[in-house]
């Protein structure tokens, strides 16, 4: 049971490119979650998924999109990365009861 | 929006003593409050929760407590061992869940020999 799964884990992009950042998840939960981890900032919040076929906004979504694939997978997308998008990424997904949130290992990106 | 600071950003304890991490919210509608503990190139893991309706709550070496009136829930650690370095992070949520959480800044414990 992996739990939550990113790929990849470390990535270095110039500023203009686009990527993807994959999440799955194989606990069958219905939420699923981006986060960005910025030194002195903690996590906050890029976009989340209640359940398949939907997609909200978090606190910092500027700059990304998101699609929940299926209820497995939901991706991560920087359509033109710029520097400020220099971070670490998670995925996660809480339990159906949501008292709690189970984390990828993050996928730390480099724009430059 | 609700907003959680977080205090210390670094504490350095000696193996044995205890730590306390204090952190409060602005949000008077938040009613959960979990810890987790991010170890060197992990993800964050659940430690403990804490809901409104609850002042305290211990699990073996750890414990939180929650000040509704004030604000404010810190993370106690006692005995503290040298797995206990990481950084820590508190969160608010006012859906009673994991949803939507809104983290502090982390803390990063150093335990020493």
């Amino acid at each position: 049971n992996a739990g939550v799964t990113q790929t990849p884990k470390f990535q270095v992009l110039k500023t203009g490119q686009s990527m993807t950042l994959q999440c799955a998840q194989d606990m069958n939960h219905n939420s699923m979650y981006w986060y960005r981890q910025d030194p002195g900032m903690g996590l906050r919040l890029i976009y989340y998924s209640a359940s398949e076929g939907t997609t909200d906004k978090g606190e910092v979504p500027n700059g990304y999109n998101v699609s929940r694939l299926n209820k497995r997978e939901f991706s991560l997308r920087l359509e033109s990365a710029a520097p400020s998008q220099t971070s670490v990424y998670f995925c996660a997904s809480p339990k159906p009861v949501n008292t709690e949130a189970f984390f990828g290992q993050g996928t730390r990106l480099t724009v430059v | 929006g609700e907003n959680v600071e977080q205090h210390p950003s670094t504490l350095s304890v000696q193996e044995g003593d205890s730590a306390v991490i204090k952190c409060t919210y602005s949000d008077s509608a938040s009613n959960y409050f979990p810890w987790y503990k991010q170890e060197l190139g992990k993800g964050p893991q659940l430690i403990i929760d804490i809901r409104s309706n609850v002042g305290e709550k211990k699990d073996q070496r750890i414990a939180v407590t929650l000040n509704k009136t004030a604000k404010h829930f810190s993370l106690h650690i006692t005995e503290t061992q040298p797995e206990d370095s990481a950084v820590y992070f508190c969160a608010a949520s006012r859906t009673g869940t994991a949803s939507k959480l809104t983290f502090g800044t982390g803390t990063r414990l150093q335990v020493t020999l």
